[in-house]
């Protein structure tokens, strides 16, 4: 059962603590994603990463680090210095050409408390 | 880098008629233009796609049509249905990666 696995589903933070997101893949996709959605809002990209062991900041990477060690996973971190970290957090994966479908996991709603 | 734009932003129909959404793109390297729909609490999903090479693409109730000389493309669903409530998202690809619209929330009343 091939797909993108996001979890938690819902998480709650405290205000000055970092918090860790994980995203898991199993389509053999070179590329993954980070995207942000706010209420009634678009998808903004927070990071992303086209190979192993490299990624690049996206639109809004402030407050937000990456790793990518392995090919199936890519964990975004919410650190401290984020101002405003509550919203709906979204993984994407999709092969490493232009012009292919991304496939979503079904997001985390993070809340800080 | 690419920008897409989206309108409009809610889209209320009767069950039955048909809704229309458009976008438009500003790189004119973006040759993938696909559309998701996202429902409550879940991640988008796709629906349909097109490439550059083509003007229009159809899957059952769902079409979508790309004008590349005016950079735009537009998604219509017809014979509208309450489960096609959701919010709707183009993109267009430029720099090896998606840039997403604004979304679109539509509303089928039944």
């Amino acid at each position: 059962d091939g797909g993108i696995t996001q979890s938690p589903k819902y998480l709650f933070r405290k205000e000055g603590q970092n918090v860790t997101l994980s995203c898991e893949q199993n389509l053999n996709h070179d590329a993954m994603y980070w995207y942000r959605q706010d209420p009634g809002q678009g998808l903004r990209l927070i990071y992303y990463s086209q190979i192993v062991n490299d990624f690049q900041k996206g639109d809004i990477a402030e407050g937000y680090s990456v790793s990518r060690e392995k090919k199936e996973s890519f964990p975004l971190t919410v650190t401290s210095a984020q101002k405003n970290p509550t919203a709906f957090y979204l993984c994407a994966s999709s092969m490493a050409r232009a012009n292919t479908e991304a496939f979503f996991g079904q997001g985390t709603r993070l809340t800080v408390v | 880098g690419e920008n897409v734009e989206q309108h409009p932003s809610t889209l209320s129909v009767q069950e039955g008629d048909s809704a229309v959404i458009k976008c438009t793109y500003s790189d004119s390297a973006s040759n993938y233009f696909p559309w998701y729909k996202q429902e409550l609490g879940k991640g988008p999903q796709l629906i349909i796609d097109i490439r550059s090479n083509v003007g229009e693409k159809k899957d059952q109730r769902i079409a979508v049509t790309l004008n590349k000389t005016a950079k735009h493309f537009s998604l219509h669903i017809t014979e509208t249905q309450p489960e096609d409530s959701a919010v709707y998202f183009c993109a267009g690809n430029a720099g090896n990666m998606l840039t997403f619209g604004g979304g679109t929330r539509l509303m089928v009343k039944p």
